[in-house]
C-alpha cells in the first residue's frame, strides 16, 4: 500500500521569505507520479507541481520548485518569494503510474504568510 | 469556462434522508473520481469510473452509490445519510488513456455536506 507523510501540520513564513514543506513517501512500485496540492480557503484544489519518478530532475513552476529524492523517497516543496496568497492548506499526493491511478494524499501543511 | 463542476456547493440535510451530488466535466476525459474530505481535511478516493466503468470502489458503506450516465458525468448518491457522512466531497476528471493522455487530475469546486 502507498502511503504520504507530511510530518509538519502547520508552518509559517514571512512575506517574500522562502519556505519548505516536507513529504516523504512508502511504496514498492518504481514508476509513479508525485503531485502538490494546494487548497486555499475557497476550498477548491489547485495543481502546483508535479514530478515524474523517471526524471531525475527536479520540477520547477515559477516560484515553486521540489527537491526529489528518489532514494530517500523525498518531495519536498520549496516556495521563493512566498506572498500572501500562498497561505493555503498544501498536499503531497503520489499516484501509480500502472493499474489504479486514484491519488494518494498526505495528511497536508498549513501554512500561513505574514505579512 | 467550468472544467469540472459540482452541484450543489453545499447541502444541509438531516438524518435518514437520500441525497445526490451532481459532478459534470467538460474536458473529454475518460476518468472521473470522487474523493472524500474529512473534517482533518484528509482527503481519500471512493470511486473511480473509466468510460462509463467502476475501476476503483474502495471501502466505502453501500449506502454510497456512484452512476456514471456518460463519461462526462459522475454523480454520488448517498442512501440514510448519517451525521459521520458529513464532509466535503470533491470530483475529479482525468485522461487516462489514448489521445491526450495525462496524469493529471482536475478538481471540482467540491460539495460541503452536512448531516444533522
Amino acid at each position: 500500500a502507498q502511503t504520504v507523510t507530511q510530518s509538519q501540520p502547520e508552518m509559517s513564513v514571512q512575506e517574500a521569505e522562502t519556505v519548505t514543506l516536507s513529504c516523504t513517501y512508502d511504496t514498492s512500485e518504481s514508476n509513479y507520479y508525485l503531485f502538490w496540492y494546494k487548497q486555499p480557503p475557497s476550498r477548491q484544489m489547485i495543481l502546483v507541481i508535479r514530478q515524474e519518478a523517471y526524471k531525475q530532475q527536479n520540477a520547477t513552476e515559477n516560484r515553486f520548485s521540489v527537491n526529489f529524492q528518489k532514494a530517500a523517497k523525498s518531495f519536498s516543496l520549496k516556495i521563493s518569494d512566498s506572498q500572501l496568497g500562498d497561505t493555503a492548506m498544501y498536499f503531497c499526493a503520489f499516484m501509480r503510474q500502472t493499474g489504479a491511478n486514484n491519488l494518494f494524499f498526505g495528511t497536508g501543511t498549513r501554512l500561513t504568510v505574514i505579512p | 469556462d467550468t472544467a469540472v463542476s459540482q452541484t450543489p456547493k453545499y447541502l444541509v440535510t438531516q438524518m435518514g434522508n437520500d441525497k445526490s451530488i451532481k459532478c459534470e466535466q467538460n474536458l473529454g476525459h475518460d476518468t472521473m473520481y470522487w474523493y472524500k474530505q474529512d473534517s482533518k481535511k484528509f482527503l481519500k478516493i471512493m470511486f473511480s469510473y473509466n468510460n462509463k466503468e467502476l475501476i476503483i470502489n474502495e471501502t466505502v458503506p453501500n449506502r454510497f452509490s456512484p452512476k456514471s450516465p456518460d463519461k462526462a458525468h459522475l454523480n454520488l448518491h448517498i442512501n440514510s445519510l448519517e451525521l459521520g457522512d458529513s464532509a466535503v466531497y470533491f470530483c475529479a476528471s482525468s485522461q487516462v488513456y489514448g489521445r491526450g493522455q495525462t496524469y493529471e487530475q482536475y478538481f471540482g469546486p467540491g460539495t460541503r455536506l452536512t448531516v444533522t
